[in-house]
């Protein structure tokens, strides 16, 4: 059972580059999540989608899109890459009902040169 | 605007210490509660978690946690910790909107000494 899987593991961009983080998770869980890991500031939401065909801002939506492809996948774009988005990225899948805690993927860290 | 806070950024302890990270929210209403742990290269993984009932919850791994809501906290313990619990801690807040939305603190580092 794989659980979430996030590609890519590492990825190096320069700036103004586009590009897509891609998430699945095999658990049929309803809900996904886009968050951002930098030092000292814990993890911040970015996008979510509470079931398939919805998505929501988060806390820092601002320079990325998402789409629900489907039940099972959850992507995130970067349109024109900044250094300011350099981080790691964890995608994170939950089951919405009945008080249940969310899934991390192992991260895709991500430099914008 | 909820917020979570961990006061500790950073512990240093010998193995077989006693261990307290504090945590406090900011949010009026019901919550759900969690923490997370973060071992070196690895993703988060869940260590325990409070929806309701008991205020004094158990995990994996020997820990546990108390969440006094007059306070507003849910400190995480462990009574004696090993080389192997060094790792990052984050303490996480579901407010009652259902959407799974959290909001996470800081993170707290914890060194282990053999």
């Amino acid at each position: 059972n794989a659980g979430v899987t996030q590609t890519p593991k590492f990825q190096v961009l320069k700036t103004g580059q586009s590009m897509t983080l891609q998430c699945a998770q095999d658990m049929n869980h309803n809900s996904m999540y886009w968050y951002r890991q930098d030092p000292g500031m814990g993890l911040r939401l970015i996008y979510y989608s509470a079931s398939e065909g919805t998505t929501d801002k988060g806390e820092v939506p601002n320079g990325y899109n998402v789409s629900r492809l489907n039940k099972r996948e959850f992507s995130l774009r970067l349109e024109s890459a900044a250094p300011s988005q350099t981080s790691v990225y964890f995608c994170a899948s939950m089951e919405r009902y009945g008080n249940q805690p969310q899934h991390f993927g192992d991260g895709t860290r991500l430099s914008i040169l | 605007a909820q917020s979570v806070s961990q006061h500790n950024h950073h512990v240093i302890l010998s193995e077989a210490a006693s261990l307290e990270l504090g945590c406090n929210y900011s949010y009026g209403g019901t919550v759900n509660l969690f923490w997370y742990v973060q071992y070196p290269g690895q993703h988060l993984q869940l260590l325990l978690k409070y929806f309701s009932g008991d205020p004094l919850v158990k995990g994996i791994k020997g820990f546990e946690a108390e969440f006094i809501k007059s306070k507003f906290s849910f400190n995480l313990r462990k009574p004696s910790v090993q080389w192997s619990d060094t790792a990052e801690y984050f303490c996480a807040v579901e407010g009652s909107s259902n959407t799974g939305k959290l909001i996470f603190g800081q993170g707290t580092t914890l060194q282990v000494k053999p």
